[in-house]
């Protein structure tokens, strides 16, 4: 089973719609987790973190789900510059982020 | 204030040959990560650098190494190179060890011919 898994996609929506991602781990001893957003032919960039508590950031909600190991992304009113491929990363409280392979979303009008 | 700086942007390089690509962090940050991504997949960890000292190593051959200057500056030497060493290197910039998120470098596009 791989450290990190994610639905490749993609995720076909039209504009102002809600969509979700989920990404599951491996290693419950996972302590920090993020969702960054990566353009195509990009560096990634860092959307946020996601705490136990869950965070908000405008139209876009981080859950986290220890008991079930999973984080979730929830895009609300998608515009079409939501477009791009969005990692989920971890790490275990050590020296390395792990990263999925990412969830492609194409938002149309 | 700078972002991540990466050098070079693009390369070409025939097998066998040795490459360097450079980062720069962010000013004040003292942690800096090398990945390799390749088309369709995730960053894939190759080395972390904080406060000079190497703090961990990914799963690649040892032909690949790396430094960090007193600068924080990095540099990710490549030897012997390899068709599938072509990638995006992304040198990632972080205040600390494991809590922050990174901050990412326009990476260097590398072609193995």
């Amino acid at each position: 089973r791989k450290e990190v898994e994610q639905d490749p996609g993609p995720f076909n929506v039209p504009e102002g719609a809600t969509v979700a991602f989920n990404c599951t781990y491996s290693n419950s001893a996972s302590q920090s987790f993020f969702w960054y957003r990566q353009d195509c032919r990009k560096e990634p960039k860092l959307l946020m973190s996601v705490y136990s508590s869950g965070n908000e950031d405008g139209r876009f909600t981080a859950q986290l789900n220890r008991a079930s190991q999973y984080i979730s992304l929830l895009i609300r009113d998608s515009k079409l510059s939501d477009s791009a491929t969005y990692l989920c990363g971890l790490n275990t409280g050590g020296f390395k982020t792990i990263f999925g392979a990412g969830t492609r979303l194409f938002v149309k009008a | 204030d700078a972002g991540v700086t990466q050098s070079p942007t693009h390369l070409i390089k025939t097998r066998g040959q040795h490459v360097t690509l450079r980062c720069s962090p962010i000013s004040g940050h003292k942690s800096v990560s090398w990945y390799q991504q390749v088309l369709g997949q995730g960053p894939q960890f190759i080395f972390q650098y904080y406060e000079k000292e190497e703090r961990g190593r990914g799963n690649f051959p040892d032909r690949f190494s790396a430094r960090q200057f007193p600068n924080y500056s990095s540099e990710l030497n490549v030897n012997a190179l390899l068709l599938g060493d072509s990638a995006l290197y992304l040198c990632a910039s972080s205040l600390e060890l494991d809590r922050s998120g990174y901050t990412f470098g326009s990476g260097t596009r590398l072609t193995v011919v």
